[in-house]
């Protein structure tokens, strides 16, 4: 079974553009889930979808946003980008059976903004 | 709302000596708690998990963890240390009826010779 798959692995934006990033979870999970991970914060989660609906959201600023697909393929866009934004960010899946569930991480795509 | 702590930013342990990561959580049910490892620039592992029952779980490459719920403890242990070993730790709490995570800050372990 494959893994969850992050596309690109690494991405160099300039402040001000956007971005927007890819993630396939394992095939018949349904819940992505989206964490950014910094040097000074550590991980922190920003949104979960389930089912093409967001269920669940971080503090995180407008300009992050998400998706998901009917196939539980999922981006995630990042509109005028700022310098703080730099980081790895890490996309996760799980069958969200409830209960004992557990969640799979992709490698994550590293962003630099300059 | 629930956090986790994990107080060692930085460990180093010589190689073949045994290891210790602590990790104190914050939940008011009863917690879905894991710990997962990183290497550089990668992805998340998962090491080992716990949801009930035995308190005393066993993951993989030779972990093992201890869930306390009197201390509201969650610690990572090894026998003996590889060099291989030498990566960040995670514990992290499940969010109940999500499928989110709430992390700890990690704790950096080194392998010395």
């Amino acid at each position: 079974k494959a893994g969850v798959t992050q596309t690109p692995r690494y991405l160099i934006k300039t402040r001000g553009q956007q971005v927007t990033l890819s993630c396939s979870p394992i095939s018949g999970h349904r819940s992505v889930s989206w964490y950014q991970q910094t040097p000074g914060q550590g991980l922190q989660f920003l949104f979960e979808y389930f089912s093409e609906t967001q269920r669940n959201k971080g503090n995180f600023p407008g300009r992050f946003s998400g998706r998901q697909f009917s196939n539980s393929r999922s981006e995630m866009n990042v509109s005028t980008l700022e310098l703080g934004d730099s980081a790895l960010y890490l996309c996760a899946s799980s069958d969200s059976r409830g209960g004992d569930t557990e969640a799979f991480f992709g490698q994550g795509t590293r962003l630099t903004v300059v | 709302a629930q956090s986790v702590t994990q107080p060692d930013i930085h460990i180093t342990v010589s190689e073949g000596a045994s290891l210790e990561l602590r990790c104190n959580y914050s939940y008011g049910a009863t917690p879905y708690l894991f710990w997962y490892v990183q290497s550089p620039g990668q992805g998340l592992q998962l090491l080992l998990k716990y949801f009930s029952g035995d308190t005393l779980v066993q993951g993989i490459k030779g972990f093992e963890a201890e869930f306390k719920r009197s201390q509201s403890s969650f610690n990572l242990r090894k026998p003996s240390v590889h060099w291989s070993d030498a990566a960040e730790y995670f514990c992290a709490v499940m969010n109940s009826g999500y499928s989110t995570l709430t992390f700890g800050k990690g704790t950096m372990l080194l392998v010395s010779p």
